[in-house]
């Protein structure tokens, strides 16, 4: 199987604190994506970093990427209730229009 | 913009009859969609890559014949489970994907139809 793994596979903090999740992948990619899906939804696209950048922010979140560890992470900082949803992350594999999703990260964030 | 639309939401029907789940690109065309079915708690699971015009491409273990898909227009593409049957309850999601700042596989999501079979 392609698809990855992600860890961890649930997480909960109080609201104000920072989330990280991890993302490894397995093939070669183009780029690697975040979706974010609240329960009983379809997904909902974050951010996306290419394979060659290193690091990528957009508002409360920031994205890394190892390529020589084929690995990413995302922070989201300064969590809200609102934030309370599952993570995805998609790498797009080279030469193909598909993405290959991981497992997942659900968040929870308590009041 | 990017709003994908997917309907029905939500439909139970009885085992044994077909049906059709409809996906379709607001306020883009949409040249590939793609059909998702996911598990409660789990991640997605890629069924088919639908190609405007063209037969779609279905992932390993995925019947064609069960899961038949059409993508007739640039901005429409339907899932039509046939003979349903209760192992074919879950949550189908469609995506859509068009060309974004020089990226051309961002996907946009429908909201999912949640299938029941009795």
């Amino acid at each position: 199987s392609q698809q990855g793994e992600e860890d961890p596979q649930a997480l909960s903090i109080q609201e104000g604190e920072n989330a990280t999740m991890n993302c490894s992948y397995k093939t070669s990619i183009n780029n690697l994506q975040w979706y974010r899906q609240n329960s009983g939804r379809g997904l909902v696209h974050l951010i996306l970093i290419r394979s060659n950048e290193r690091e990528k922010h957009s508002g409360r979140l920031r994205v890394t990427l190892d390529t020589s560890k084929k690995s990413s992470s995302l922070l989201i900082t300064a969590s809200r209730a609102a934030d309370t949803a599952s993570y995805f992350c998609a790498n797009a594999v080279q030469g193909a229009q598909k993405l290959v999703f991981g497992q997942g990260t659900r968040l929870t964030i308590n009041p | 913009g990017a709003v994908v639309s997917q309907h029905p939401s939500w439909v139970i029907c009885k085992s044994g009859t077909s049906v059709k789940i409809e996906c379709r690109s607001l306020d883009f065309q949409a040249t590939t969609m793609f059909w998702y079915r996911q598990f409660p708690k789990q991640s997605l699971m890629l069924m088919a890559t639908s190609n405007e015009g063209s037969k779609a491409t279905y992932e390993q273990g995925v019947e064609k014949d069960k899961f038949l898909i059409n993508h007739a227009s640039l901005t429409l593409s339907t899932l039509t489970v046939t003979s349903a049957h209760p192992e074919d309850s879950s949550f189908y999601i469609c995506s859509a994907s068009r060309v974004f700042a020089g990226v051309k596989n961002i996907q946009y999501f429908g909201a999912g139809t949640r299938l029941s079979v009795l």
